[in-house]
């Protein structure tokens, strides 16, 4: 059971380029997030997914697009990197739940550098 | 969102208790409370989570005030391997369970 699996690990871009993170979970999790985290701050929500075919916005989703094709894959597209993006990507799957008791299992991360 | 107070970072001797507070005054009545952390250069796991009464697990316990508005994640025997981020969370019921991270408390253990 690998969980939450984010491909790829590490990826350096130029400015400009463009790339694609993988999330994929075994779970059956109908949720899934996007979030980034900065050296030292907390994980800021880029989107989410409630379901198959759907997504939103969360905190920073300025120059991100996500695609749920298929349940359990999530995909974070970057168009045209900035080194502003430059941060490392975690992926989270959950249960459709709206109850606050509802847990979220965490990806490694995805550590992209844009020079 | 009602947001989480944490210290910035604590210390503890290895085999010690240790007692990682949290303020959250503004909690509303169907907030739960999540405690996640962060091993150095992984992702976060989840610790453990209540909503009035205290709570144990294999990982830790979780002491509710009586108000709500604090609570303090307690783990027994603090070992090297429970060096990590602490974040305390309050997750809004009836929201797509989406989780705001604050900065956490940087727990660090020594021999």
């Amino acid at each position: 059971n690998a969980g939450v699996t984010q491909t790829p690990k590490f990826r350096v871009l130029k400015t400009g380029q463009s790339m694609t993170l993988l999330c994929a979970q075994d779970m059956n999790h109908e949720y899934m997030y996007w979030y980034r985290q900065d050296p030292g701050m907390g994980l800021r929500l880029i989107h989410y997914s409630v379901g198959e075919g759907t997504t939103a916005k969360g905190e920073v989703p300025d120059g991100y697009n996500v695609s749920r094709l298929k349940k359990q894959n999530f995909l974070l597209g970057l168009e045209s990197a900035a080194p502003s993006q430059t941060s490392v990507y975690f992926c989270a799957s959950s249960l459709a739940a709206t109850s606050g008791a509802n847990v979220l299992t965490f990806g490694a991360g995805s550590r992209l550098t844009v020079l | 969102d009602a947001k989480t107070t944490q210290p910035n970072s604590m210390e503890s001797n290895e085999e010690e208790p240790v007692h990682l507070p949290c303020n959250h005054s503004t909690i509303s009545g169907t907030d739960y409370i999540h405690w996640y952390r962060q091993l150095p250069s992984q992702g976060p796991e989840y610790v453990i989570h209540g909503l009035t009464s205290n709570v144990n697990n294999r990982m830790a316990s979780l002491a509710i005030a009586e108000d709500r508005k604090s609570s303090t994640l307690i783990l027994h025997r603090a070992t090297l391997r429970d060096a990590a981020v602490y974040y305390c969370i309050l997750r809004v019921t009836g929201t797509a369970s989406k989780l705001t991270f604050g900065t956490g408390t940087r727990l660090q253990v020594t021999l």
